[in-house]
């Protein structure tokens, strides 16, 4: 049972245009997610997270949505560029008391030239 | 500070050996987490700690045990090794709760 799924394996786009990764989730529980950035051979890197007070969080060139009604949340990187080609994890966590965080399967983005 | 650091980086298993993944962090974090990646299915949790002589089971912890006795390190071991642990290792580590996870490099593990 996927509780967190990333739909997309695979999204390819130009440098400076917008690349938009999706996510959505299925544990109503959920209240904290959070963006992963992976490149080849190296650990994920946090990117970005956001609250479920919050629908929008921005930081830099990204930004989260989510929109809990539909229990989908998507990262928007704007404008896009070759060094953000990796992999993006979204993860979810639920209440205040474990530290879990249940990762989605991961978007490989490629931007390029 | 040197982070989040696992060893080895690589390593080959035959069936039914036994090994224990290393992890340490410098951070002084209380919550570790040991997660596996592999192809197609993300990153999955096998185990957690949120302190010192307290861990408890993640998504998959079948074929695994980690201890927590002290807040720096957070072993993980395969007692008889099997193929489906082949895989990508990763250890975390975060300073509270629902924080944001601070990833080790990972190790490779191929078990024949």
């Amino acid at each position: 049972d996927q509780q967190v799924k990333q739909n997309s394996p695979s999204l390819s786009v130009q440098e400076g245009r917008i690349s938009i990764l999706n996510c959505d989730y299925t544990n109503s529980m959920f209240d904290y997610f959070l963006w992963y950035k992976k490149y080849p051979a190296e650990g994920p890197t946090f990117l970005i997270s956001i609250s479920s007070i919050k629908d929008k969080n921005e930081d830099g060139r990204f930004t989260v949505f989510l929109n809990k009604s539909a229990k989908h949340l998507s990262l928007h990187i704007v404008p896009s560029q070759p060094g953000d080609s990796a992999v993006y994890f979204c993860a979810a966590s639920a209440g205040s008391n474990t530290g879990k965080l249940i990762f989605g399967q991961g978007t490989t983005l490629q931007v390029k030239p | 500070n040197a982070g989040v650091t696992q060893t080895p980086k690589f390593q080959v298993l035959k069936t039914g050996q036994s090994m224990t993944l290393q992890c340490a962090q410098d951070m002084n974090h209380e919550y570790m987490s040991w997660y596996r990646q592999d192809p197609g299915m993300g990153l999955r949790l096998i185990h957690y700690s949120v302190g010192a002589g307290i861990t408890d089971q993640g998504e998959v912890p079948n074929g695994y045990n980690v201890s927590r006795s002290t807040t720096e390190d957070f072993p993980l071991r395969l007692l008889s090794a099997a193929p489906s642990q082949t895989s990508v290792y990763f250890c975390a580590s975060s300073y509270e709760r629902r924080g944001l996870q601070y990833f080790g490099p990972g190790t490779r593990l191929t078990v024949l």
